[in-house]
């Protein structure tokens, strides 16, 4: 059974203040690990797709990055903008994408 | 206008009332989820359908039935609403993309039941 661990489970930055946020995931046969942002109320939305161990994407101030047994997410400078909950999801050999619980970043102005 | 959208946006009903939530998705994908968000569980899928004639269980699926009318179009239905089923729904597209799929989520439906 994949499982997918996000930590921590909250996180609270003063602007401009760097920070990673973790997921630790177990799968069988990785298709891909998957970022997604969500504002309160609304649907996620898709950050990033990583596939192979080394693999590293940017968009604007975020940093996904995996290796065998997690990926992190790296804020760099975060502004408030920035401030949501970030869904970590992998894909196995089933197709069906495993959700961990996310992590809630609040960054303070 | 929104690749995928959910109607209604808000609802809230009585216990044993029968609900349908409605998905569309102008995105052109074969494949469609449906999930429930519930505060610190994160998001459990209650069911599939990787094309118009496939209808799959999630892991949460009790309670729950669901049509896909058209490839663009997934209804979940509660047959008989209960208090444990208010949460937030998210419909989901996503096509085959190499080794795995990418999802992309509706707006969310707030359900209520009383």
């Amino acid at each position: 059974e994949d499982q997918v661990t996000q930590s921590p489970e909250a996180l609270r930055l003063q602007e401009g203040e760097s920070s990673s946020l973790n997921c630790s995931y177990t799968v069988s046969g990785l298709r891909g690990l998957f970022w997604y942002r969500q504002d309160p109320g609304k649907g996620p939305e898709f950050l990033f797709t990583l596939y192979s161990a080394g693999e590293e994407k940017e968009k604007e101030r975020l940093k996904a990055t995996l290796t065998k047994k997690e990926s992190f997410l790296h804020i760099t400078a975060p502004k408030p903008e920035d401030s949501a909950t970030y869904l970590c999801a992998v894909g196995g050999g089933s197709y069906i994408p495993t959700f961990g619980r996310g992590t809630s970043l609040i960054v303070h102005p | 206008d929104a690749d995928v959208t959910q109607t209604p946006r808000n609802r809230i009903t009585k216990t044993g009332k029968r609900i349908m939530l409605e998905c569309s998705q102008t995105k052109g994908h074969d494949r469609m989820y449906w999930y429930r968000q519930d505060p610190g569980l994160g998001l459990r899928l209650i069911y599939y359908s990787f094309d118009v004639k496939d209808i799959n269980k999630g892991e949460i699926s009790d309670g729950y039935s669901v049509s896909r009318q058209a490839q663009a179009k997934f209804s979940l239905s509660l047959e008989s609403a209960i208090p444990n089923q208010t949460a937030l729904y998210f419909c989901a597209t996503s096509e085959p993309q190499g080794l795995t799929d990418t999802q992309y989520f509706g707006p969310g439906t707030r359900l209520t039941v009383l």
